[in-house]
C-alpha cells in the first residue's frame, strides 16, 4: 500500500541549533502537507506543497518538495523552545483521496 | 473563528460499553475525516466522508466501529462493544475537496481521549 515514512523519529536539539525532518513516499505524490502537533494538542496545518521542486518559507521554517515529488523536508533554523512538538507530513497520492500521514518526528528543544 | 468541535473531550468507560464520539465540522467543508492516534500507531485514518457519503472506511474494524454523518453539521463515530485496545485519542478533521486541486488543509478538532478499562 501507499506509505509515507519520516526520519528521524525523535530529535533532541539545543536551543539555537537547526533541525531537519525528512519525509519519503513509496509512490509519487500529488501534493504534500505539513502539520505540527504540540504536546497534548491536535495537529495544526502548516503548509501545502504542490509543485515539483517547490520551496516555501515561513519565518524560520523552510519546506521543500522533491523534484520527483516523492520526498519532502522541513528545516527549522535556530530552533526555539516554542518549536517543540511533533511534525507530521501528509502525502496525497491521488487528487481526491485522503492524505496518508507519516509517523511524525518528535522534536525536543533544550533551553 | 471557525473550528471543528468534538465531544466529549474525555471519556472513560468499561470494556463492553458503547461509546459514541461526536464531531461538528466547519460549516462549508465537504470532507470529514476520523483519525485515531496512539503512541504505537501514530495517526491512523479510520474513515472519511465527502458530501456526507462514506468514501473509505477500510481503516476501521467493521465488527465494532461505525461512522455516520446524519447531517452536514454532525459526524459520529461509534464503538460497540468497546475494548481496552480502543484506548486512544480520536480526532475528527474537516476540509474541502476542490476537484482537480485536490484537498485543502485539514482542520483538526481537539480530539476525544478515550480510555477503556
Amino acid at each position: 500500500g501507499q506509505q509515507v515514512m519520516q526520519i528521524p523519529q525523535y530529535q533532541h536539539v539545543q536551543e539555537g541549533e537547526d533541525f531537519t525532518t525528512y519525509c519519503n513516499s513509496s509512490t509519487t505524490l500529488s501534493n504534500i502537507q505539513w502539520y505540527k502537533q504540540r504536546p497534548g494538542g491536535h495537529p495544526v496545518f502548516l503548509i501545502q506543497l504542490v509543485k515539483s521542486g517547490e520551496v516555501k518559507k515561513q519565518k524560520r521554517l523552510t519546506f521543500q518538495f522533491g523534484e520527483a515529488k516523492k520526498n519532502s523536508s522541513l528545516h527549522i533554523t535556530a530552533t526555539q523552545t516554542t518549536d517543540v512538538g511533533t511534525y507530521f507530513c501528509a502525502g496525497n497520492h491521488n487528487y481526491g483521496q485522503n492524505f496518508v500521514f507519516g509517523p511524525g518526528t518528535r522534536l525536543s528543544v533544550l533551553p | 473563528d471557525a473550528r471543528v468541535t468534538q465531544t466529549p473531550r474525555h471519556k472513560v468507560t468499561e470494556m463492553g460499553q458503547e461509546v459514541t464520539m461526536r464531531c461538528q465540522p466547519i460549516l462549508g467543508h465537504n470532507t470529514v475525516f476520523w483519525y485515531r492516534q496512539t503512541m504505537m500507531q501514530g495517526l491512523e485514518l479510520l474513515a472519511y466522508f465527502r458530501n456526507r457519503a462514506p468514501l473509505d472506511d477500510s481503516g476501521m474494524p467493521k465488527d465494532r466501529f461505525s461512522a455516520e454523518m446524519p447531517d452536514a453539521t454532525l459526524a459520529t463515530l461509534k464503538i460497540q462493544p468497546s475494548e481496552p485496545r480502543d484506548s486512544a485519542v480520536y480526532f475528527c478533521a474537516s476540509g474541502t475537496y476542490r476537484g482537480g486541486s485536490g484537498n485543502t488543509e485539514a482542520f483538526f478538532g481537539q480530539g476525544t481521549r478515550l480510555t477503556v478499562v
